[in-house]
């Protein structure tokens, strides 16, 4: 198996712009997760989807922000406009049933 | 207040020792438990699971689970210089499937 897939790995953008992250899941996992990481904050989760649906997306820091599931095996984390506070590890994790979370290599974003 | 807590560290342990992460968590619905390995600039890796009361162990790695007391560990036994990482402690609720991560506890074993 492939793993969790992220794109890009690093991403430099300018403030005001929009920035897209890509996710595939692992095939056949049923829940999918968006964290970020910074050093002040540490792993916060974001958002969650169950079966394509998102379930909770409590974390998600502001309007700014929004994840779509549009099918079993594809994600996006939107940000519009990016902020320099943005800057972080974005992760992207799978996971079956309940089981564990297996996590994509990330994306470095930095908004200068 | 922080739903997962670790101690930041960091926590130096001689190589061949034993090292010993602890873990509280705030929630009586959490069920499922996991500890995460993360290297450096690497992304998480799950390393242990537990579900029940009482010990699991995985070759060196053994996690434990208090239920009473919502307190979980994880020990290293005969600790090598590439246990060298931040352990991550996580929890899982009942009610839903939302993973929640603690700060992490970073380890370095000394040779």
């Amino acid at each position: 198996d492939a793993g969790v897939i992220q794109s890009p790995r690093h991403e430099v953008t300018e403030m005001g712009q929009e920035v897209t992250l890509r996710c595939k899941p692992i095939s056949g996992h049923d829940y999918l997760f968006w964290y970020r990481q910074t050093m002040m904050r540490g792993l916060e989760l974001l958002i969650y989807f169950n079966n394509n649906v998102p379930i909770d997306d409590s974390g998600m820091p502001e309007d700014r922000f929004s994840a779509k599931m549009p099918n079993a095996s594809f994600s996006t984390l939107k940000i519009q406009p990016s902020e320099p506070r943005d800057s972080a590890v974005y992760f992207c994790a799978s996971s079956l049933q309940k089981g564990g979370a297996t996590f994509g290599s990330g994306t470095r974003l930095t908004v200068v | 207040q922080k739903e997962v807590e670790q101690n930041s560290g960091p926590l130096s342990v001689p190589e061949g020792a034993i090292a010993s992460l602890n873990c509280t968590y705030s929630d009586r619905g959490s069920q499922s438990f996991f500890w995460y390995r993360q290297y450096s600039g690497k992304s998480p890796e799950l390393i242990m699971s537990i579900y029940s009361n009482g010990d699991k162990e995985d070759g060196r790695f053994t996690a434990q689970l208090n239920k009473a007391s919502q307190y979980v560990s994880l020990l290293i036994r005969d600790s090598q210089p590439s246990d060298s990482a931040t352990y991550l402690c996580a929890a899982s609720y009942s009610s839903a499937s939302k993973i929640i991560f603690g700060s992490g506890t970073r380890l370095s074993i000394r040779p």
